[in-house]
């Protein structure tokens, strides 16, 4: 059974940078095929893909938030790590991890963590 | 980067209806990387319906998913309570993914 988990703090003052942490189980990141991403949902708005880290290492960004984002994987300790600099009130929301396996599920997110969400305020 | 337009915004329908809501991208996009998710307040999103047309593992089969090219649709043959919620659209493509605004299908 696959689950992910994301952690992190809730509140964080603008110009500061998040650090977010997904600890997965169920499946590994080095299998090849396999990728974990972030996506992020405002108070009653549409989902945004934020970044993505394949099995290989490979890594793919949001072109609008690319310069903001870090996306890292530690396979020995089953955990992808997400970093948002500069972070402003815009960005609260709730951020979710989630699993693709690009063999199976071609790009889609089959599995998702429950969502943490972050505020931005000061 | 491909933005993903879906229609209507609310669909207002009574259980045992048909839901068609419509996914359309500002440019072409391979079948194989269309996706279809419902989300229900407070919820995280479920995957539905990938490569445009399947099902997910465990979804019913009221679920559908057709189309290709710039258009694309999901459809619910017959509504039931629990099929009431946000349904969003996503591509993969160019290393990128994107969402639709989403769809929300609420009791009439």
């Amino acid at each position: 059974q696959i689950t992910l988990k994301e952690s992190g703090p809730t509140l964080v003052k603008p110009t500061q940078t998040l650090t977010l942490t997904c600890t997965f189980s169920g499946f590994s990141l080095s299998t090849s095929g396999v990728g974990v991403g972030w996506i992020r949902q405002p108070p009653g708005k549409a989902l945004e893909w934020l970044a993505l880290i394949y099995w290989n290492d490979d890594k793919r960004y949001s072109p609008s938030l690319k310069s903001r984002l870090t996306i890292t994987k530690d396979t020995s300790k089953n955990q992808v790590v997400l970093t948002m600099t500069n972070m402003d009130p815009v960005d609260t929301a709730t951020y979710y991890c989630a699993h693709m396996y690009y063999y199976d599920s071609l790009g889609a997110f089959d599995i998702w963590g429950q969502g943490t969400m972050v505020t931005v305020s000061s | 980067e491909i933005v993903l337009t879906q229609s209507p915004g609310t669909l207002s329908l009574s259980p045992g209806e048909r839901a068609t809501l419509s996914c359309r991208a500002s440019q072409s996009v391979s079948s194989s990387y269309l996706a279809w998710y419902q989300q229900k307040p407070g919820q995280a999103p479920r995957l539905l319906i990938y490569g445009a047309s399947s099902r997910a593992t465990g979804i019913p089969d009221r679920f559908s998913g057709s189309g290709s090219g710039t258009d694309f649709t999901l459809t619910i043959s017959r509504l039931e309570p629990e099929d009431f919620a946000v349904y969003y659209c996503q591509q993969y493509g160019s290393s990128s993914w994107t969402f639709g605004q989403g769809t929300k299908v609420e009791i009439k």
